[in-house]
């Protein structure tokens, strides 16, 4: 069974910064494209990065570009997100989802004083 | 970056209707290769996001097959042949064609009467 499932710190501080992990299990993960997506409070999905196979060619979106930076272990099945220079507009559900046809369960993010 | 517009945002729906979505893009979403990268989404509520098409009429594996896809260029179509119970949530159409960035439709929520 395909399973992503992220973690992380949970509330920060604007300004502050906090790492997202998402280990993956049940395919094989060092060749997929992994994403990640995420969803304000009562809002739609906003894709936020890119990552293929070994971080040689990452993507984001203009939101987050300079701020996030998306790696991942193969050997430990594992994608992370490091996002810095938080903001309130930061405060989301953020996703992994394995070339789109696998997502976690997510993880809340808030940024708030 | 391509915009997607789905209509309509509310579709109240009675059980055992058909039930259809509509996503226009602001580009042609025929890619260079001669796919097109348009997928659709459901979120349950409280549920992460599922894939439930992909290239336009791909239906992902365990999608019931009441659920087909349509369309050709800048416009596309979700139809769901007899809403069930399980089909309230949210939907979402997503293109890949001009990524990045990877852009998601509005949302179309589905509901019974």
């Amino acid at each position: 069974e395909v399973q992503l499932v992220e973690s992380g710190a949970v509330l920060v501080q604007p300004g502050g910064s906090l790492r997202l992990s998402c280990a993956a299990s049940g395919f094989t993960f060092s060749p997929s494209w992994m994403h990640w997506v995420r969803q304000a409070p009562g809002k739609g999905l906003e894709w936020v990065s890119r990552s293929n196979r070994d971080v040689s060619n990452t993507l984001y979106a203009d939101s987050v570009k300079g701020r996030f930076t998306v790696s991942r272990d193969n050997a430990k099945n594992t994608l992370y997100l490091q996002m810095n220079s938080l903001r309130a507009e930061d405060t989301a559900m953020y996703y992994c989802a394995g070339e789109f046809g696998n997502w976690g369960q997510g993880i809340l993010v808030t940024i708030s004083s | 970056d391509v915009v997607l517009t789905q209509s309509p945002l509310s579709l109240p729906v009675t059980l055992g209707q058909a039930a259809s979505i509509s996503c226009r893009s602001s580009q042609s979403l025929l890619h260079s290769s001669g796919n097109t990268y348009l997928s659709w989404f459901q979120q349950r509520p409280g549920q992460s996001p599922r894939r439930l098409m992909y290239q336009v009429s791909n239906r992902d594996s365990g999608v019931p097959d009441r659920f087909s896809g349509s369309g050709s260029g800048t416009d596309f179509t979700l139809k769901i042949s007899r809403v069930e119970a399980e089909d309230v949530g949210v939907y979402y159409c997503m293109q890949g064609t001009h990524a990045p960035p990877w852009t998601f439709g509005q949302g179309t929520k589905v509901e019974i009467k």
